[in-house]
Protein backbone atom coordinates (compact mmCIF):
# COMPACT_ATOMS: atom_id res chain seq x y z
CA UNK A 1 0.00 0.00 0.00
CA UNK A 2 1.47 3.34 -1.29
CA UNK A 3 1.75 6.29 2.06
CA UNK A 4 2.99 9.28 2.20
CA UNK A 5 3.68 10.72 5.36
CA UNK A 6 4.57 14.34 5.79
CA UNK A 7 6.02 16.02 9.09
CA UNK A 8 8.41 19.09 10.07
CA UNK A 9 5.82 22.25 9.75
CA UNK A 10 5.48 24.18 12.68
CA UNK A 11 5.29 28.29 13.57
CA UNK A 12 8.38 29.60 12.55
CA UNK A 13 9.26 33.72 12.43
CA UNK A 14 9.67 35.33 9.14
CA UNK A 15 12.93 34.98 7.82
CA UNK A 16 13.25 31.59 9.14
CA UNK A 17 14.24 28.21 7.94
CA UNK A 18 12.36 24.59 7.77
CA UNK A 19 13.28 21.50 6.48
CA UNK A 20 9.85 19.32 5.51
CA UNK A 21 10.15 15.93 5.42
CA UNK A 22 8.11 13.24 3.55
CA UNK A 23 8.23 9.02 4.23
CA UNK A 24 7.31 7.38 1.64
CA UNK A 25 6.63 3.43 1.96
CA UNK A 26 5.12 0.57 -0.63
CA UNK A 27 7.31 2.66 -3.63
CA UNK A 28 10.66 3.43 -4.30
CA UNK A 29 11.31 7.74 -3.65
CA UNK A 30 13.62 6.75 -6.30
CA UNK A 31 12.32 5.65 -9.06
CA UNK A 32 9.15 7.98 -9.28
CA UNK A 33 8.47 11.70 -9.78
CA UNK A 34 7.90 13.52 -6.30
CA UNK A 35 6.06 17.13 -5.60
CA UNK A 36 5.27 18.92 -3.22
CA UNK A 37 1.69 21.46 -2.84
CA UNK A 38 0.38 23.48 -0.92
CA UNK A 39 -2.52 24.84 0.34
CA UNK A 40 -3.33 28.52 2.16
CA UNK A 41 -5.75 28.58 4.51
CA UNK A 42 -9.32 28.57 2.79
CA UNK A 43 -7.35 28.80 -0.28
CA UNK A 44 -6.85 26.73 -3.49
CA UNK A 45 -3.90 24.35 -4.41
CA UNK A 46 -0.51 25.94 -5.35
CA UNK A 47 1.93 23.40 -6.83
CA UNK A 48 5.22 24.52 -5.31
CA UNK A 49 7.81 22.05 -6.27
CA UNK A 50 8.84 18.59 -8.63
CA UNK A 51 11.85 16.23 -8.45
CA UNK A 52 11.80 14.27 -10.75
CA UNK A 53 13.37 10.54 -10.69
CA UNK A 54 16.69 11.45 -12.45
CA UNK A 55 17.55 14.69 -10.24
CA UNK A 56 15.76 17.56 -12.42
CA UNK A 57 14.14 20.08 -10.41
CA UNK A 58 11.10 22.72 -11.39
CA UNK A 59 9.79 25.07 -9.09
CA UNK A 60 7.27 27.84 -8.55
CA UNK A 61 8.06 31.29 -9.11
CA UNK A 62 7.07 32.09 -6.09
CA UNK A 63 9.66 29.94 -3.76
CA UNK A 64 12.03 29.97 -6.56
CA UNK A 65 15.65 30.49 -4.85
CA UNK A 66 14.18 30.05 -1.23
CA UNK A 67 13.10 26.80 -1.68
CA UNK A 68 14.84 23.86 -2.62
CA UNK A 69 13.61 19.69 -3.11
CA UNK A 70 15.81 16.82 -2.43
CA UNK A 71 15.54 12.80 -1.46
CA UNK A 72 17.62 10.47 -0.08
CA UNK A 73 16.89 7.34 -1.32
CA UNK A 74 18.12 5.18 1.63
CA UNK A 75 15.47 6.51 3.76
CA UNK A 76 13.13 6.33 1.17
CA UNK A 77 12.30 10.28 2.25
CA UNK A 78 11.12 13.11 0.12
CA UNK A 79 12.39 16.88 1.51
CA UNK A 80 11.56 20.33 0.98
CA UNK A 81 14.10 23.09 2.66
CA UNK A 82 12.42 26.38 2.63
CA UNK A 83 14.56 29.16 3.25
CA UNK A 84 13.72 33.27 4.15
CA UNK A 85 10.11 32.62 4.81
CA UNK A 86 7.57 34.59 4.16
CA UNK A 87 3.81 35.15 5.88
CA UNK A 88 2.79 34.12 2.04
CA UNK A 89 4.34 30.91 2.71
CA UNK A 90 2.06 29.83 5.52
CA UNK A 91 0.15 27.18 4.33
CA UNK A 92 -0.57 23.08 4.56
CA UNK A 93 2.03 21.31 2.55
CA UNK A 94 1.57 17.98 0.71
CA UNK A 95 3.84 16.09 -0.21
CA UNK A 96 2.66 13.94 -3.74
CA UNK A 97 3.68 11.06 -6.40
CA UNK A 98 3.54 12.03 -9.73
CA UNK A 99 2.67 9.94 -11.95
CA UNK A 100 3.59 9.80 -15.45
CA UNK A 101 1.97 7.56 -18.66
CA UNK A 102 4.73 7.30 -20.45
CA UNK A 103 8.49 6.86 -19.37
CA UNK A 104 11.81 5.62 -21.49
CA UNK A 105 14.45 5.03 -18.17
CA UNK A 106 14.43 7.75 -16.04
CA UNK A 107 12.68 9.79 -18.51
CA UNK A 108 8.64 10.60 -18.39
CA UNK A 109 6.43 12.81 -20.54
CA UNK A 110 2.92 14.56 -19.91
CA UNK A 111 0.28 13.61 -18.75
CA UNK A 112 1.62 14.13 -15.30
CA UNK A 113 -0.63 13.56 -12.55
CA UNK A 114 -0.52 13.38 -8.71
CA UNK A 115 -1.95 9.70 -7.72
CA UNK A 116 -0.63 9.81 -4.00
CA UNK A 117 -1.15 12.35 -1.81
CA UNK A 118 0.28 12.70 2.36
CA UNK A 119 -2.29 13.92 4.98
CA UNK A 120 -0.15 17.33 4.92
CA UNK A 121 1.69 19.57 7.59
CA UNK A 122 1.07 22.65 8.49
CA UNK A 123 3.76 25.26 8.01
CA UNK A 124 2.91 28.54 9.83
CA UNK A 125 5.08 32.06 9.25
CA UNK A 126 4.37 34.84 12.05
CA UNK A 127 6.21 37.47 14.45
CA UNK B 1 2.41 30.03 -16.66
CA UNK B 2 -0.99 28.64 -17.93
CA UNK B 3 -3.65 30.08 -15.78
CA UNK B 4 -6.53 28.09 -15.18
CA UNK B 5 -10.22 29.23 -14.71
CA UNK B 6 -12.83 27.21 -13.03
CA UNK B 7 -16.58 27.73 -12.82
CA UNK B 8 -19.23 28.32 -11.58
CA UNK B 9 -16.73 28.45 -8.36
CA UNK B 10 -19.84 26.88 -6.06
CA UNK B 11 -23.04 25.51 -7.05
CA UNK B 12 -25.77 24.01 -5.06
CA UNK B 13 -27.41 20.58 -5.96
CA UNK B 14 -29.38 18.16 -4.54
CA UNK B 15 -28.46 13.90 -4.54
CA UNK B 16 -29.87 12.43 -7.24
CA UNK B 17 -28.87 15.60 -9.59
CA UNK B 18 -26.21 15.80 -12.44
CA UNK B 19 -23.67 18.42 -12.32
CA UNK B 20 -21.16 19.78 -14.91
CA UNK B 21 -18.34 22.02 -13.46
CA UNK B 22 -16.15 24.32 -16.43
CA UNK B 23 -12.13 23.64 -16.45
CA UNK B 24 -10.68 26.43 -18.99
CA UNK B 25 -6.90 26.61 -19.95
CA UNK B 26 -5.20 29.84 -20.75
CA UNK B 27 -3.90 28.25 -23.80
CA UNK B 28 -3.81 24.59 -25.37
CA UNK B 29 -3.32 22.03 -23.11
CA UNK B 30 -3.96 19.08 -25.16
CA UNK B 31 -5.69 16.50 -22.98
CA UNK B 32 -3.01 16.61 -20.05
CA UNK B 33 -5.95 17.81 -17.43
CA UNK B 34 -6.72 16.35 -14.48
CA UNK B 35 -9.52 16.69 -11.49
CA UNK B 36 -9.53 16.32 -7.97
CA UNK B 37 -11.35 16.02 -4.86
CA UNK B 38 -10.86 17.57 -1.96
CA UNK B 39 -13.35 17.00 1.46
CA UNK B 40 -12.88 19.35 4.32
CA UNK B 41 -9.79 18.79 6.32
CA UNK B 42 -8.80 16.08 3.93
CA UNK B 43 -5.61 16.02 1.56
CA UNK B 44 -7.12 16.25 -2.48
CA UNK B 45 -8.06 12.96 -4.50
CA UNK B 46 -7.10 12.46 -8.07
CA UNK B 47 -10.58 11.30 -9.59
CA UNK B 48 -9.56 11.98 -13.35
CA UNK B 49 -6.25 11.79 -15.13
CA UNK B 50 -5.50 12.80 -19.02
CA UNK B 51 -8.56 14.13 -19.31
CA UNK B 52 -11.29 11.57 -19.10
CA UNK B 53 -9.87 8.35 -17.36
CA UNK B 54 -10.75 7.21 -14.27
CA UNK B 55 -8.63 6.78 -11.42
CA UNK B 56 -8.81 3.70 -10.23
CA UNK B 57 -11.76 3.24 -7.58
CA UNK B 58 -13.11 5.71 -8.64
CA UNK B 59 -17.09 5.44 -9.45
CA UNK B 60 -18.38 6.04 -12.69
CA UNK B 61 -20.91 8.85 -12.26
CA UNK B 62 -17.92 10.81 -12.43
CA UNK B 63 -16.68 11.43 -16.14
CA UNK B 64 -13.94 14.21 -17.93
CA UNK B 65 -14.54 15.21 -21.74
CA UNK B 66 -12.48 18.33 -23.13
CA UNK B 67 -9.46 19.25 -25.46
CA UNK B 68 -7.05 22.19 -26.00
CA UNK B 69 -8.83 25.01 -23.57
CA UNK B 70 -11.82 23.54 -22.67
CA UNK B 71 -12.32 20.93 -20.21
CA UNK B 72 -15.72 19.48 -18.29
CA UNK B 73 -16.35 17.20 -14.86
CA UNK B 74 -19.60 15.85 -15.00
CA UNK B 75 -20.99 13.91 -12.01
CA UNK B 76 -24.31 11.96 -12.76
CA UNK B 77 -27.07 11.27 -9.45
CA UNK B 78 -24.87 13.27 -6.83
CA UNK B 79 -24.36 11.02 -3.97
CA UNK B 80 -24.09 12.60 -0.50
CA UNK B 81 -20.19 11.64 0.18
CA UNK B 82 -19.86 13.73 -3.31
CA UNK B 83 -20.16 17.23 -1.91
CA UNK B 84 -16.79 18.41 -1.84
CA UNK B 85 -14.36 21.03 -3.53
CA UNK B 86 -13.37 19.88 -6.88
CA UNK B 87 -9.94 21.37 -8.74
CA UNK B 88 -8.92 21.02 -12.49
CA UNK B 89 -4.95 20.93 -12.71
CA UNK B 90 -2.57 20.86 -15.96
CA UNK B 91 0.04 18.99 -16.68
CA UNK B 92 1.48 19.84 -19.94
CA UNK B 93 4.50 22.80 -18.96
CA UNK B 94 5.57 23.65 -15.73
CA UNK B 95 4.63 25.29 -13.58
CA UNK B 96 1.41 22.98 -13.20
CA UNK B 97 -1.38 25.07 -12.11
CA UNK B 98 -4.81 24.60 -10.51
CA UNK B 99 -8.21 25.73 -10.83
CA UNK B 100 -9.00 28.01 -7.99
CA UNK B 101 -11.83 25.59 -6.75
CA UNK B 102 -15.69 24.70 -7.71
CA UNK B 103 -17.34 24.16 -4.29
CA UNK B 104 -20.59 21.40 -4.77
CA UNK B 105 -22.46 22.11 -1.49
CA UNK B 106 -25.84 20.26 -0.67
CA UNK B 107 -29.34 22.38 -1.95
Amino acid sequence: EVQLVESGGGLIQPGGSLRLSCAASGFSVSRKYMSWVRQAPGKGLEWVSVLYSGGTTYYADSVKGRFSISRDDSKNTLYLQMNSLRAEDTAMYYCARTQALYCSGISCYPPFYFDSWGQGTLVAVSS
Amino acid sequence: DIQMTQSPSSLSASVGDSVTIACRAGQSIGTYLNWYQQKPGKAPNLLIYSTSTLQSGVPSRFSGSGTGTDFTLTITSLQPEDFAIYYCQQSFSTPWTFGQGTKVEIK
